[in-house]
């Protein structure tokens, strides 16, 4: 694809619900990474993967929050017992890995509000 | 903890002036230094990077870096309404190759 895709792009979940939220990154990324962008604030790091290996996920609100990506392609941010403060918009980024600068590519981003 | 402090503005510009972000951030550790453009309801899109202290520039857009002071800084020349948006600054402890620091975010506007 020619970018970062996320779906879906929006999700409206009763507090108490499981949500997952899906990202296809750029195709050959090496690196994929999740942010959390609550509204009025900058981007807050969550989780990042170079291929299958998720290398830090100390950004990780709660034990509620779990991401995968098991082939090294496609990315899933899982949520468990959503609660209204996990409502923001989860931005997903890839990377090639080339220095000297990796830049990360944003997806769309997918809006969750919990009601 | 590392933190990255921006003015959250709104900042007000002139067309055809020069707008002015800045950034301080606390990890003297940080080796990477970005800036982001943010459109209301879009995501981040990359317009600048820096690495060395110093100046560089790119058409409109100069980024400053002064790592003694912890210290970056974006210049935006002949501002134009299309560069009315949001602002964020991020950092690396790597070269990108790690979950960036953003700071809140600058909201320019630039008046016509």
């Amino acid at each position: 694809g020619a970018g970062v895709s996320q779906s879906p792009r929006y999700k409206v979940a009763k507090r108490g619900q499981d949500v997952a939220l899906r990202c296809d990154p750029i195709s050959g990324h090496v690196s994929l990474f999740w942010y959390q962008q609550a509204l009025g604030q900058g981007p807050e790091f969550l989780t990042y993967f170079q291929n299958e290996a998720q290398l830090d996920k100390s950004g990780l609100p709660s034990d509620r929050f779990f991401a995968e990506r098991p082939e090294g392609s496609v990315s899933t941010l899982k949520i468990q017992r959503t609660q209204q403060e996990d409502s923001a918009v989860y931005l997903c980024a890839s990377s090639g890995g080339s220095r000297p600068l990796n830049e990360q590519f944003f997806g769309p981003g997918t809006r969750l509000t919990v009601l | 903890q590392k933190e990255v402090e921006q003015n959250s503005g709104p900042l007000s510009v002139p067309e055809g002036a020069i707008a002015s972000l800045n950034c301080t951030y606390s990890d003297r550790g940080s080796q990477s230094f970005f800036w982001y453009r943010q459109y209301s309801g879009k995501s981040p899109e990359l317009i600048m990077f820096i690495y060395s202290n110093g100046d560089k520039e790119d058409g409109r857009f100069t980024a400053q870096l002064n790592k003694a002071s912890q210290y970056v800084s974006l210049l935006i020349r002949d501002s134009q309404p299309s560069d009315s948006a949001t602002y964020l600054c991020a950092v690396s402890l790597g070269g990108g190759a790690d979950g960036l620091t953003f700071g809140k975010g600058t909201h320019l506007i630039i008046q016509p």
